[in-house]
């Protein structure tokens, strides 16, 4: 069975800080690795991996992906509260139709 | 339309009763999918549609649990004689190739349902 471990489930933070999250995976035929931002209901697109260690970079946000190790983390620099979110990682195959599959999501609060 | 568009935005419902919940996706995206997302937990996959055909039904929690999308435009989740672990927030999410496509799926802002 897919499964996608995202950790810590939750952090505080304060402002300015920098924060890493961390998704590891096990699934067969492994096509891309998403990061999405949710912070009411709707999750929003981050990126997009799909080869190891080729880093994706928007603003103050950071992704890199490892095959061979099956993990990718996201990095978030001089944090704000505008970034207090939860934060989905999903994984999509090359199997069929299959969906993606999410993981739980880490909660980021960053405090003033 | 712009985005995924969801309604009702919010569903209370009695235990026992039926609720239906609809999603428009973006005009001319080929794939939806619905997803149900408990509190606390990541969106967990329900069923998947190309166009009008439902080609994966597997996550459906139970027979109470109804899809469609007759013309393989709007969708409808329709959930019979509702129980208290169906509270949750629904995600329809759309893509405009089969499957993920580049940029993964937009969704809409859900619909939360809870049963009392």
């Amino acid at each position: 069975e897919d499964k996608v471990v995202q950790s810590p489930l939750s952090l505080v933070v304060h402002e300015g800080d920098t924060v890493t999250l961390n998704c590891s995976y096990e699934v067969t035929n492994f096509r891309s690795l998403l990061w999405y931002k949710q912070e009411k209901k709707a999750p929003t697109f981050l990126f997009m991996l799909t080869s190891s260690g080729i880093e994706k970079k928007s603003g103050r946000l950071s992704s890199i992906l490892d095959k061979k190790e099956l993990f990718s983390i996201l990095n978030i620099t001089a944090t704000q509260t505008g970034d207090s979110a939860v934060y989905l990682c999903a994984v999509d195959t090359y199997s069929g139709n299959t969906p993606l599959v999410f993981g739980k999501g880490t909660r980021l609060s960053v405090i003033a | 339309g712009a985005g995924v568009s969801q309604s009702p935005r919010y569903k209370v419902a009695k235990r026992g009763q039926d609720v239906a919940l609809r999603c428009d996706p973006i005009s001319g995206h080929v794939s939806l999918f619905w997803y149900q997302q408990a509190l606390g937990q990541g969106p967990e996959f329900l069923t998947y549609f190309q166009n009008e055909a439902q080609l994966d039904k597997s996550g459906l929690p139970s027979d109470r649990f109804f899809a469609e999308r007759p013309e393989g435009s709007v969708s409808t989740l329709k959930i019979q004689r509702t129980q208290q672990e169906d509270s949750a927030v629904y995600l329809c999410a759309s893509s405009l190739a089969q499957g993920t496509g580049d940029y993964g799926y937009t969704f809409g802002s859900g619909t939360r349902l809870t049963v009392v």
